[in-house]
């Protein structure tokens, strides 16, 4: 299994400021996903981090406001820019582990994050 | 685009009580299917998976689900449940042609009373 590790752990944050959450891995793996779980809903994916490229957004988010970071295969930024009260959410980051042909994902604690 | 529903949004049952929860989603290609729960305050655990063979499968803590291709569900069971059980619930959905991009359902809180 994988261990992931999300900081900060939660937040409150002012309306029109940024805040990054990171996410730490304690092996390498192949895929990296950030989702957000609005109040009282389930988990959306926001974009798949890619290590050395651009990451890859969901229909409905963009770079400019959800800007990613993929440095190596072990850690991954997500930055929620120019925030809004409608941001608040739990933001999570999983990766994906791949034993022979079996897949599965792990997922962070989260970063809950409120903006007032 | 492939959705994942889950049919009850809350569930309260008592110890001991059987525990059904639905799952139907809409794709016609390959899936890999799971079952995820996540305990109060608490980071999502795999419970289960089905990507191929016997469409009834085993996870941890008692629970199982099937796989009905023909009826697009994936749905899970618990025998007997436990106080413990209480936690949200979600099903998830990956289609092997899109990657390894997870859906997930609305999720199903369930309350389990002493």
């Amino acid at each position: 299994s994988a261990v992931i590790s999300q900081k900060p752990s939660r937040d409150i944050c002012q309306r029109g400021t940024s805040l990054t959450i990171q996410c730490q891995v304690d092996s390498q793996v192949t895929m990296m996903f950030w989702y957000r779980q609005q109040p009282g809903q389930s988990l959306t994916l926001i974009a798949t981090a890619n290590q050395g490229s651009e990451a890859t957004y969901e229909s409905g988010f963009v770079i400019d406001k959800f800007p990613i970071s993929r440095p190596n295969l072990t850690f991954s930024t997500l930055t929620v820019s120019n925030m809004s009260p409608e941001d608040s959410s739990i933001y999570l980051c999983s990766v994906e582990s791949r034993l022979l042909m079996d897949t599965e994902a792990f997922f962070g604690q989260g970063t809950r994050l409120t903006v007032v | 685009a492939q959705s994942v529903s889950q049919h009850n949004h809350h569930v309260i049952l008592s110890e001991a009580a059987s525990l059904e929860l639905g799952c139907n989603y809409s794709y016609g290609g390959t899936v890999n299917l799971f079952w995820y729960v996540q305990y109060p305050g608490q980071h999502l655990q795999l419970l289960l998976k089905y990507f191929s063979g016997d469409p009834l499968v085993k996870g941890i803590k008692g629970f199982e689900a099937e796989f009905i291709k023909s009826k697009f569900s994936f749905n899970l069971r618990k025998p007997s449940v436990q106080w413990s059980d209480t936690a949200e619930y979600f099903c998830a959905v990956n289609p092997r042609a899109a990657g390894n991009k997870l859906t997930f359902g609305g999720g199903t809180r369930v309350l389990v009373k002493p």
